[in-house]
């Protein structure tokens, strides 16, 4: 199903090379958000944007960056201060308003070596 | 911030029985309280959310309680099915401020044994 999608599902990087994910969406969402998922640690949230041309720092932002240009847009990109990248990355937008659920993309699986 | 814990990390049930996973949290702020289900391979979707002005909300098999005095709140899913398998994840916001993200608390693999 549409509506937010991530590219691309998996990524391999070397150590020390930025790596930029995409996340799109045609929903109209205003806000978009990027998560963290790994094994027994839920999801940890890395940045997120109420509106285009603002975000703000999340619980582990360090060693990533993002930019929203656009409404539907929101790439983040991992970069190499970023001292454990291996992860799987979710993306997902909302309207931002009260008790609006989340819409998740289908992740993207980065490794890198 | 926010720090949302939550119980059991694993949770294995017979096919009709119930299961109840909980959730602590840290910000007596916090009014908003949705559960996500993520099967194997696939997105996290929304099953059901409370509000902190409600103590208890029903969907069919799936419930959730708020207890606000003790920041805790569970799920109950009753008379479980193999489709029920899947990890849930509780998450815990305070809406109507400027910040809107959602914690997560680590998640429950559900398995239902057929």
């Amino acid at each position: 199903d549409g509506g937010i999608t991530q590219s691309p599902k998996y990524l391999f990087r070397k150590e020390g090379q930025n790596v930029t994910l995409s996340c799109e969406q045609n929903l109209n969402h205003d806000a978009m958000y990027w998560y963290r998922q790994d094994p027994g640690q839920g999801l940890r949230l890395i940045y997120y944007s109420q509106i285009v041309n603002d975000f703000q720092k999340g619980d582990i932002a360090e060693g990533y960056s993002v930019s929203r240009e656009k409404k539907e847009s929101f790439p983040l990109t991992v970069t190499s201060a970023q001292k454990n990248p291996t992860a799987f990355y979710l993306c997902a937008s909302s309207w931002g308003q009260d008790n609006s659920p989340l819409h998740f993309g289908n992740g993207t699986r980065l490794t890198v070596t | 911030g926010e720090n949302v814990e939550q119980h059991p990390s694993t949770l294995s049930v017979q096919e009709g029985d119930s299961a109840v996973i909980k959730c602590t949290y840290s910000d007596s702020a916090s009014n908003y309280f949705p559960w996500y289900k993520q099967e194997l391979g696939k997105r996290p979707q929304l099953i059901i959310d409370i509000r902190s002005n409600v103590g208890e909300k029903k969907d069919q098999r799936i419930a959730v309680t708020l207890n606000k005095t003790a920041k805790h709140f569970s799920l109950h899913i009753t008379e479980t099915q193999p489709e029920d398998s899947a990890v849930y994840f509780c998450a815990a916001s305070i809406v109507d401020t400027g910040r809107r993200a959602l914690t997560f608390g680590s998640g429950t693999r559900l398995q239902v044994q057929p």
